[in-house]
């Protein structure tokens, strides 16, 4: 059962425009979402995070926006660079309880110049 | 600030040998530190949480008698993997968080094992 879904394997924008990758979760417990970036062979890297009683958190080129009602998490990347090619890696946590992170299959965002 | 280090980031060893790694915390106390197994192209999976001075937690299909966990300080978390077989081979992700960053996880560089 997958919790945390991201539908898009791979998107492919050109440099300067916007990127939007997606985010779908299941289950309603879930009150903390993340965004991680990561190369090949390398750690995630943490990027942006929001909380479920925000419906919109900005940090940057970064803004993440949560749509409760529909399971909803995007992550917004404007402009786009190259050096934002990598996977991404969306996790949900129903916090204060374990703290455990429940990853999405990831989407390969590639950044054309 | 929450830089979690790994080591070693690659090894290499014979079938049934053992393998320890290393997850430090290098500039925060990690409450809680979890393990995750990465295969190529595919998403994180956690393995287990730890927490200091506790036994650790294990996902479901993870043998605990395979993947030791040892979370003996604030700062230091190991993972071994005993009698190591080629299916083991993968890239192995710690990361922590600590009181004073939320619910934000921190992760490692990795290792990646390759069991011949």
């Amino acid at each position: 059962d997958q919790q945390v879904k991201q539908n898009s394997p791979s998107l492919s924008v050109q440099e300067g425009r916007i990127s939007i990758l997606n985010c779908d979760y299941t289950n309603s417990m879930f009150d903390y979402f993340l965004w991680y970036k990561k190369y090949p062979a390398e750690g995630p890297t943490f990027l942006i995070s929001i909380s479920s009683i925000k419906d919109k958190n900005e940090d940057g080129r970064f803004t993440v926006f949560l749509n409760k009602s529909a399971k909803h998490l995007s992550l917004h990347i404007v402009p786009s660079q190259p050096g934002d090619s990598a996977v991404y890696f969306c996790a949900a946590s129903d916090a204060g309880n374990t703290g455990k992170l429940i990853f999405g299959q990831g989407t390969t965002l590639q950044v054309k110049p | 600030g929450a830089v979690v280090s790994q080591h070693p980031s690659w090894v290499i060893c014979k079938s049934g040998t053992s393998v320890k790694i290393e997850c430090r915390s290098l500039d925060f106390q990690a409450t809680t530190m979890f393990w995750y197994r990465q295969f190529p192209k595919q998403s994180l999976m956690l393995m287990a949480t730890s927490n200091e001075g506790s036994k650790a937690t294990y996902e479901q299909g993870v043998e605990k008698d395979k993947f030791l966990i040892n979370h003996a300080s604030l700062t230091l978390s190991t993972l071994t993997v005993t009698s190591a077989h080629p299916e083991d081979s993968s890239f192995y992700i710690c990361s922590a968080s600590g009181q004073d960053l939320s619910e934000t996880q921190y992760f490692g560089p990795g290792t990646r094992l390759l069991v011949l």
